[in-house]
């Protein structure tokens, strides 16, 4: 089955302890990212790569690290949390697919981290 | 200025009827794509349906069809007959070709809530 896989699915963690949220994607996606989700403020990117050992910022990436060692793996590290981490990540990959649009990039998510920095 | 504006942060529908959720987007790039997203309140994302920015048609899937207006630069996600399991949050999201980074921007999401 195609997916994307995030762990851990929930975290409480507290100030300074440095943490990391895994994904995996077993489609073969050049494209993989890191979003975050507010209450109101909907979604927004934080990381993205194009392809394996290249990443590059998104709107939000202060206090937030990634790394693409293996096509398969995203994974996004926390050096030192802080409560204004707080919320609810997923993580999404997608390819270009042969014969449809140009423009045609469903982003296949992860099911969502729920992070708690105390 | 925002590039994607969902004016509604609360929508309410009887079951069974027709339910317009509104989206407008804002680019100067004349290849893009837009997006909608459904997120229950299990919380994962599930993609509904697609409209490219040279698609003649408007996209349809199932319940769901997409009311592309572009010269208002609209993009409006209609669900036909709802349904109790409608009840979530909707995001409108946009990815300009242009930026070459594959990005999604999202809105800010509409929650519906479907009343039996």
């Amino acid at each position: 089955e195609a997916q994307v896989t995030q762990n851990p699915r929930y975290l409480i963690t507290v100030t300074g302890k440095k943490l990391t949220v895994t994904c995996s994607q077993n489609m073969n996606h050049e494209y993989m990212s890191w979003y975050r989700q507010d209450p109101g403020l909907g979604l927004r990117q934080i990381y993205y790569s194009m392809n394996v050992e290249v990443t590059d910022k998104g709107d939000v990436p202060e206090g937030y690290k990634v790394s693409r060692k293996e096509k398969r793996n995203f994974p996004l590290i926390l050096e030192s949390p802080s409560p204004n981490q707080t919320s609810l990540y997923f993580c999404a990959s997608s390819s270009r697919l042969a014969g449809k649009s140009l423009n045609y990039n469903e982003q296949f998510f992860g099911p969502g981290t729920r992070l708690t920095v105390l | 200025a925002q590039k994607i504006t969902q004016t509604q942060p609360g929508m309410f529908v009887q079951e069974k009827e027709a339910v317009t959720l509104d989206c407008t987007y804002d680019t100067s790039d004349p290849s893009y794509g837009l997006f909608w997203y459904k997120q229950p309140s299990s919380g994962e994302m599930i993609f509904l349906i697609y409209q490219g920015s040279y698609d003649q048609q408007n996209a349809t899937e199932g319940r769901y069809s997409l009311n592309f207006q572009k010269a208002r630069k609209s993009a409006n996600l209609v669900i036909s007959a709802s349904q109790l399991g409608d009840s979530a949050m909707y995001f409108c999201a946009m990815r300009e070709n242009g930026a070459g980074s594959y990005q999604l921007t999202f809105g800010k999401g509409t929650k519906l809530s479907v009343i039996p």
